[in-house]
């Protein structure tokens, strides 16, 4: 099965708070990413947390870290259009580890 | 952050040539890079690594002959995808890293087309 796990789709309204969740099978797992790729366009690193925190926020952003049951989840505050994209879930277990991304559609 | 970037961005080519695809870290030394390919809608699938001056890494199922990798500098890689067949279209996306830092930077992609 997948290392990582992510649903796939996500739909919210403008304004509303997005919640894209991520669980994960290794517990050595050391920094836990969130990219984001726009279509067409490479991933962009939008934050990164490393496993001895529970919680790191930027601005709109906050990710939370529970590492006992290696869950992983990314919230985004007064959700916009801009952010429609596909968010990727990534674990560096030694190798980087991709979840199969969640598709965030934001309508008006 | 870092910047990598990738180039072409996209290209269209005759079935049986060959296309080179690079992968440059402008503003650090990307002593590992890494090379993917995503299918449309779906996530990234890790092709090769490499690390500058050794020979690519590749994953199963990945042919070493088909798809090229050159890693001669710290700010260079590239893809040469060998005699190119429609299969081959994809979207290829190449990743550059620092040593052993934790940040990952990705380029912007370039979208294959063989004909």
């Amino acid at each position: 099965g997948e290392d990582v796990e992510q649903s796939l789709f996500l739909s919210v309204r403008e304004g509303d708070s997005s919640v894209i969740n991520c669980t994960y099978t290794d517990s050595s797992s050391t920094y836990l990413y969130w990219y984001k790729q726009e279509p067409g366009a490479g991933l962009q690193l939008l934050t990164y947390i490393f496993s001895n925190m529970d919680m790191k926020q930027d601005q709109r952003l906050t990710v939370l870290l529970n590492k006992k049951d290696k869950h992983l989840s990314l919230r985004i505050a007064d959700t916009q259009t801009g952010d429609s994209a596909i968010y990727f879930c990534v674990v560096l277990e030694g190798d980087m580890r991709f979840g199969a991304g969640t598709r965030l559609t934001v309508k008006p | 952050g870092a910047v990598v970037s990738q180039h072409p961005s996209w290209v269209i080519c005759k079935s049986g040539t060959s296309v080179k695809i690079e992968c440059r870290s402008l503003d650090f030394q990307a002593t590992t890079m890494f090379w993917y390919r995503q299918f449309p809608k779906q996530s990234l699938m890790l092709m090769a690594t490499s690390n500058e001056g050794s020979k690519a890494t590749y994953e199963q199922g990945v042919e070493k002959d088909k798809f090229l990798i050159n890693h001669a500098s710290l700010t260079l890689s590239t893809l040469t995808v060998t005699s190119a067949h429609p299969e081959d279209s994809s979207f290829y996306i190449c990743s550059a890293r620092w040593l052993k830092n934790e940040k990952l930077f990705f380029g912007s992609g370039t979208q294959l087309s063989v004909l």
